[in-house]
């Protein structure tokens, strides 16, 4: 079972722009949703996280956006550059677990 | 901040033996250490969680005969993939519940495995 769906798969943006991804969960217990990114041939590297308590946080061009009733979370890249192209992870975990589990992936591309 | 190291970034190995992968947080106290795999264009998936001082915890579907986990100390975490088969290649990475805000997390670089 699939506990959180990410879209799209790939992404095409053109420097300067706006890039979003977004992520569904479905465990009502998760409490804690971070953003990684992912360089080929590396780990992931914390981007962002939020909590349900608050419904954006903002980390210089990185925004999170939550809505707790919905269930869903996105990421938003502002004045996108060719070096954010990467894989980017939306991830949940609750403190009870304390196992991160991954969405699915979006492969970023930023065109200059 | 906190950093786990993890080694060796790249090995290849022939069918059948055995590769041993060791993650080590520098420098804070890691009781538990979470193991993934990442196959290439694939997300993360759990392995197994390793808690210092007992056995290690396998996700459904994981041979623990196969991915032997060891949690000898607070700061070392080890991953033996054994009798390594060409399926077993893949991208592994180690990961702890770091020193941050609760629920941080702190990722090793991971190991590429190549079997041959």
């Amino acid at each position: 079972q699939q506990q959180v769906k990410q879209s799209p798969q790939s992404l095409i943006v053109q420097k300067g722009g706006i890039s979003i991804i977004n992520c569904a969960y479905e465990n009502t217990a998760f409490d804690y949703f971070p953003w990684y990114q992912q360089f080929p041939g590396k780990g992931p590297a914390l981007l962002i996280a939020i909590r349900p308590d608050v419904s954006e946080k903002k980390e210089g061009r990185f925004t999170i956006s939550f809505n707790k009733s919905a269930k869903q979370f996105s990421l938003h890249i502002m004045d996108s550059q060719p070096g954010d192209s990467a894989t980017y992870f939306c991830a949940a975990s609750s403190i009870n677990g304390n196992k991160l589990v991954f969405g699915a992936g979006t492969i970023l591309r930023v065109k200059s | 901040g906190a950093v786990v190291s993890q080694h060796p970034s790249r090995v290849i190995c022939k069918s059948g033996t055995s590769v041993k992968i060791e993650c080590r947080s520098l420098d804070f106290q890691a009781t538990t250490m979470f193991w993934y795999r990442q196959f290439p264009k694939q997300s993360l998936m759990l392995m197994a969680t390793s808690n210092e001082g007992s056995k290690a915890t396998y996700e459904q579907g994981v041979e623990k005969d196969k991915f032997l986990i060891n949690h000898a100390s607070l700061t070392l975490s080890t991953l033996t993939v054994t009798s390594a088969h060409p399926e077993d290649s893949s991208f592994y990475i180690c990961s702890a519940p770091g020193t941050g805000i609760r629920g941080g997390y702190t990722f090793g670089s991971g190991t590429r495995l190549t079997v041959v």
